[in-house]
């Protein structure tokens, strides 16, 4: 099946860790895009990559890491600067046009608790 | 940053009911204008891409238009049925951004 996966479904995170989220697409996109969800409010962008070895900051990303060593991969990494990091962590990935973004789909995303 | 925004924020019509929300974004450097829907526990799922102004696009029941001198899109669902239920995301786009500025939503609820 061709689609996005993010792992883990759940994680949680002590005070001080690092912690990585998962985010793998077979669908030969170009672009990955990382997202953050809180309680009412919209999508906001943490980081993005339009090619291999190439990212952007987005909206939000103090905090976050990111690296993009693999076409298919977009790992985020929730590093200990980011001091409120509960939240719903949503992956995308598009085709892009002249690097306009086209359609945008989406994992399942990660729920991130701190303990 | 630019201000993308959903209205209203919750809706909660009978089955049957005919029902439109609006998503206003700023009318310069207009690219594109998206619509997701986002179901509980299921991914935010593309509904339509709009880049023309006085484009409509219409999929069963839920069509869309936009008027991009004036900075709105409004997303229409007629005859709402159980199954419409979910989370009505519009996502801006500029001529010069490779990225999607989404608005906060529109939650939709549909009961027998």
């Amino acid at each position: 099946d061709g689609g996005i996966t993010q792992s883990p479904k759940y994680l949680f995170r002590k005070e001080g860790q690092n912690v990585t989220l998962s985010c793998e697409q077979n669908l030969n996109h170009d672009a990955m895009y990382w997202y953050r969800q809180d309680p009412g409010q919209g999508l906001r962008l943490i980081y993005y990559s339009q090619i291999v070895n190439d990212f952007q900051k987005g909206d939000i990303a103090e905090g976050y890491s990111v690296s993009r060593e693999k076409k298919e991969s977009f790992p985020l990494t929730v590093t200990s600067a980011q001091k409120n990091p509960t939240a719903f962590y949503l992956c995308a990935s598009s085709n892009t046009n002249r690097g306009l973004v086209e359609t945008q789909y989406f994992g399942p995303g990660t729920r991130l608790l701190v303990l | 940053i630019l201000n993308v925004e959903q209205s209203p924020q919750s809706l909660h019509v009978q089955e049957g009911d005919s029902t439109n929300f609006t998503c206003s974004f700023p009318s310069s450097n207009f690219y594109a204008l998206h619509w997701y829907r986002w179901e509980t526990a299921k991914s935010p799922e593309a509904l339509f891409v709009m880049t023309l102004n006085g484009d409509e696009k219409k999929k069963g029941r839920i069509s869309a238009t936009l008027n991009t001198k004036e900075g709105y899109s409004y997303l229409y669902i007629k005859g709402s049925q159980p199954e419409d239920s979910a989370t009505y995301l519009c996502a801006f786009m500029t001529g010069t951004a490779s990225k999607l500025t989404f608005g906060t939503g529109t939650r939709l609820q549909v009961t027998l």
